[in-house]
């Protein structure tokens, strides 16, 4: 199927730095959800981005949506070590079934 | 926590042998869809169930079934395990609208074959 990819695969940030990952679609993409996966958890819903341009913020997470809707980003302001995870971009396609990326790694170095 | 519940947590399987693996989907929501996520990688739809017929199934061999029953609960059947069914099998409910909604992902239940 086709494949969302995401850059970097791996991020270590020292503690207070930003963070930033990057979805990349060769398709126009109806929409983008963004999920935060901890180290042996499940993935938990951050975000669903619709709109071309689009452009949402939840306290230190700024996600957004390309013009062209073929890529999107997820900025973590000064991360604390609660930031720590893989953050996953996801597709949805017809009936609700996820494309997931391949996922960037996040660790925090105190 | 999403309300999402699967059981068991845990499994050790050998190849040939056969799993069921359930899930109950959070109140209200019709829709259970199954991924399967191996080590390092993101998860991969397997089938999804929305008012007990199947609505969609990814790319996996027959020997991967489901069930949905009237409360939207869910079974995933696993037949003959191979080393590479070992992974974690998340499911995850929506309320299975037109538009896309956001999925609640239950903890999962981590397979391993030997």
């Amino acid at each position: 199927g086709q494949q969302v990819m995401q850059i970097p695969q791996y991020q270590h940030v020292q503690e207070g730095e930003d963070f930033t990952t990057y979805c990349n679609s060769s398709t126009t993409l109806s929409n983008i959800q963004w999920y935060k996966q901890r180290p042996g958890g499940h993935p938990v819903f951050l975000i669903q981005l619709v709109k071309s341009g689009e452009v949402k913020k939840q306290k230190r997470l700024t996600f957004q949506f390309g013009e062209a809707k073929k890529n999107s980003s997820l900025h973590i302001t000064a991360t604390q070590t609660t930031d720590v995870g893989t953050y996953f971009c996801a597709k949805t396609t017809g009936n609700e079934k996820l494309t997931f990326g391949t996922g960037t790694r996040l660790t925090i170095i105190p | 926590e999403t309300g999402v519940t699967q059981s068991p947590t845990h499994l050790i399987k050998t190849r040939g042998q056969q799993v069921t693996l359930r899930c109950s989907s959070q109140s209200g929501h019709n829709t259970v869809s199954w991924y399967q996520q191996a080590l390092g990688q993101g998860p991969q739809f397997i089938f999804q169930y929305y008012r007990e017929e199947e609505n969609g199934r990814g790319n996996f061999p027959p020997r991967f079934s489901g069930l949905q029953f009237p409360n939207y609960s869910s079974e995933l059947n696993v037949n003959a395990l191979e080393l590479d069914d070992s992974a974690l099998y998340l499911c995850a409910s929506s309320l299975g609208q037109a538009t896309p909604t956001d999925q609640y992902f239950g903890p999962g239940t981590r397979l391993l074959v030997l």
